[in-house]
């Protein structure tokens, strides 16, 4: 089974530009986290998102970043007017439809994103 | 979430065991503890939880106090392969569903 996918995995863009950044989870998997991880800093969560909800965004920015996740297709999350202060490697992560504190979270490679 | 403490840096020589301590003082009693490694260049990757005895698998042994308060994790045979960074994560009950990363204990295996 493949595990969850991200794409793409380098990602350079010029300041202003917008950033798409794309995770298909597990499959089965019904539960898409975001994180960021800002250089030579821990990873922070962003998002939480069940299939067509998002369930917690207490950890993304106010502006410019927003995320969703499709009855079909991968969860996007996506950087309008990118700025320096953006550049982080961000992880996709997934679970499985039970929840609980024994879940565990399957993550991605990761999308390195720079911004010229 | 209730907070953890990890040291910043390890070093292990390779094929001995290594004692990854974890303290968690303000730990609540349903709260599970998590182990998390990131490997360099790599997402994060789970390794092993437990709530009051002590778990074994294939990765990892994890051993927590009687108390709760602190545990460990024992890499049996450290390789080059497990130079990573651990972290140690507590998971509330019901409605927690993001993992909380500190800053991890950065294990370095010596050759």
């Amino acid at each position: 089974n493949a595990g969850v996918m991200q794409n793409p995995r380098h990602l350079v863009r010029r300041r202003g530009q917008e950033a798409r950044l794309r995770c298909s989870p597990v499959k089965g998997h019904s539960h898409v986290y975001w994180y960021r991880q800002l250089p030579e800093e821990g990873l922070k969560f962003m998002v939480y998102l069940q299939k067509e909800n998002i369930i917690d965004e207490s950890g993304m920015p106010k502006e410019r970043f927003s995320a969703e996740f499709p009855k079909e297709g991968p969860s996007i999350l996506r950087i309008q007017q990118v700025v320096r202060g953006d550049s982080a490697a961000y992880f996709c992560a997934s679970s499985p439809p039970r929840r609980g504190p024994t879940d565990t979270q399957y993550f991605g490679p990761g999308t390195r994103l720079t911004v010229l | 979430d209730a907070k953890t403490t990890q040291p910043n840096s390890m070093e292990s020589n390779e094929e001995e065991p290594v004692h990854l301590p974890c303290n968690h003082s303000t730990i609540s009693g349903t709260d599970y503890i998590h182990w998390y490694r990131q490997l360099p260049s790599q997402g994060p990757e789970y390794v092993i939880h437990g709530l009051t005895s002590n778990v074994n698998n294939r990765m990892a042994s994890l051993a927590i106090a009687e108390d709760r308060k602190s545990s460990t994790l024992i890499l049996h045979r450290a390789t080059l392969r497990d130079a990573a960074v651990y972290y140690c994560i507590l998971r509330a009950n019901f409605g927690n569903e993001k993992l909380t990363f500190g800053t991890g204990t950065r294990l370095t295996i010596i050759p």
